[in-house]
Order: C-alpha cells, then sequence, then structure tokens
C-alpha cells in the first residue's frame, strides 16, 4: 500500500514570495489533514477536510494561508505572501474514519523562509 | 489552559533497559490518547492508541498506561535497542466544531546507547 505523498521535499523562499504544498493521501482515505510542526514543537493540526469539505481550519491563518481538496483526493496548502515564522515542516496526513483515530502522515515539505 | 506537556529534556538509557516517557495533560477529557515515532526528517509514525476505559495496552515490547485520574499517560518500551531512538509523541482528542482533532504534545527524544 502506497503511503501519504508529499512535494516538494524542501523548499527555500524569500519572505513575502508565495509557495505551495502538494499532497496525495492512502487511496481510500476520506479524511485528510495539514499540520504545521516548527522544530522542538508537535505538529499543529492547520486544516482538516472530510472529502473535499473542510470541518477544521481554526487554526489556519486565513490571511495567508489557503488549502483546497479538490475531487476529494489530492491536496494543496498556499502560503502568500510568507513570513520569517512560517519557517516550519509542513506535514500532510490522512485517516480513514474521521474521528482522526491512526493518522497516516506523509514525510513532509520542510520550508524555509529568508 | 490546556496544555500537553512531556519531558523536553532527552531520555538517554542504556540498551537492554526500559525506557519510560511521560505525558500528562490539563484541562483535556480525552476519549483516547495515540503514541507516535518521529525520526529525523520523516512524518510522526502511529504506534499505540488506548481508550478512557482501558488501563493497559501492550504491543510487542511497547506498553501504554492511562490514568484519566492523574490526567497521565505513560509509554514503555522494554529490552530497548539503538533502533528505538527517535522522538515520542503522544496525542490525544479534542472536539472542535463536531469534529474530533489531535492535539499533539512536543515530543521526548529517547536516545539507546550500546
Amino acid at each position: 500500500e502506497a503511503g501519504v505523498a508529499q512535494s516538494p521535499r524542501y523548499k527555500i523562499i524569500e519572505k513575502r514570495q508565495s509557495v505551495a504544498f502538494w499532497c496525495n493521501p492512502i487511496s481510500g482515505h476520506a479524511t485528510l489533514y495539514w499540520y504545521q510542526q516548527i522544530l522542538g514543537q508537535g505538529p499543529k493540526l492547520l486544516i482538516q477536510f472530510q472529502n473535499n469539505g473542510v470541518v477544521d481550519d481554526s487554526q489556519l491563518p486565513k490571511d495567508r494561508f489557503s488549502a483546497e481538496r479538490l475531487k476529494g483526493v489530492d491536496s494543496t496548502l498556499k502560503i502568500q505572501p510568507a513570513k520569517l515564522e512560517d519557517s516550519a515542516v509542513y506535514l500532510c496526513a490522512s485517516s480513514l474514519e474521521e474521528a482522526s483515530i491512526l493518522q497516516y502522515f506523509g514525510p513532509g515539505t520542510r520550508l524555509t523562509v529568508l | 489552559s490546556q496544555k500537553i506537556e512531556q519531558n523536553s529534556e532527552a531520555l538517554n538509557i542504556q540498551e537492554g533497559k526500559t525506557a519510560t516517557l511521560t505525558c500528562n495533560y490539563t484541562n483535556y477529557s480525552p476519549a483516547y490518547l495515540q503514541w507516535y515515532r518521529q525520526d529525523p526528517g520523516r512524518g510522526p509514525v502511529f504506534l499505540l492508541l488506548i481508550r478512557e476505559n482501558e488501563k493497559e495496552k501492550r504491543k510487542e515490547r511497547l506498553k501504554v498506561t492511562f490514568d484519566t485520574t492523574l490526567k497521565q499517560s505513560l509509554f514503555h518500551i522494554t529490552a530497548s535497542q539503538p533502533a528505538d531512538s527517535a522522538t515520542y509523541l503522544c496525542a490525544l482528542d479534542a472536539l472542535s466544531g463536531g469534529y474530533n482533532k489531535l492535539i499533539f504534545g512536543a515530543g521526548t527524544r529517547l536516545a539507546v546507547h550500546p
């Protein structure tokens, strides 16, 4: 079974630039999550999709972050414009159930904002 | 305020000993608690889930306990090996807008020395 795929693995941009991350979840997983993990901290949920609908985006900085999951499969997360404090690893995860049980994580995208 | 606390200091143990990691939480009433392993440059990997009505769960050399009165979970690795060296994250569910989401602790880094 293929795991959660993410790209790119690394990205370096200057502040005020835009960046986009892509995620392809495990086939058949209806729930998809984007997390931000700052160095030395645990993952923090940014947005949760159930199929192609958003069920929780309470911690997504909506003035600069956006995410979509068209057709209920893969997803993109965009930051526009980026700030220095956005430097982090962005993790995508998926789960079969909607109750957040047993999440499968991708390898993450390490973003550095200069 | 709501908090999940794990030992921020690394745990160093000798190969063959039992490693015990602690996860404490305040102002949450989780229905279940999960433990994940994270290696450098990789996403977290699910290890074990324990529900609020379970006191203890085992899987091979791993054991998790869950005390809802003390608001604490203990994670044990018996007969530890250098390959067990990683960061271990605890995560509990929190209800948000009718959906469960996972709240992660910052993790404890375990180093097993030969």
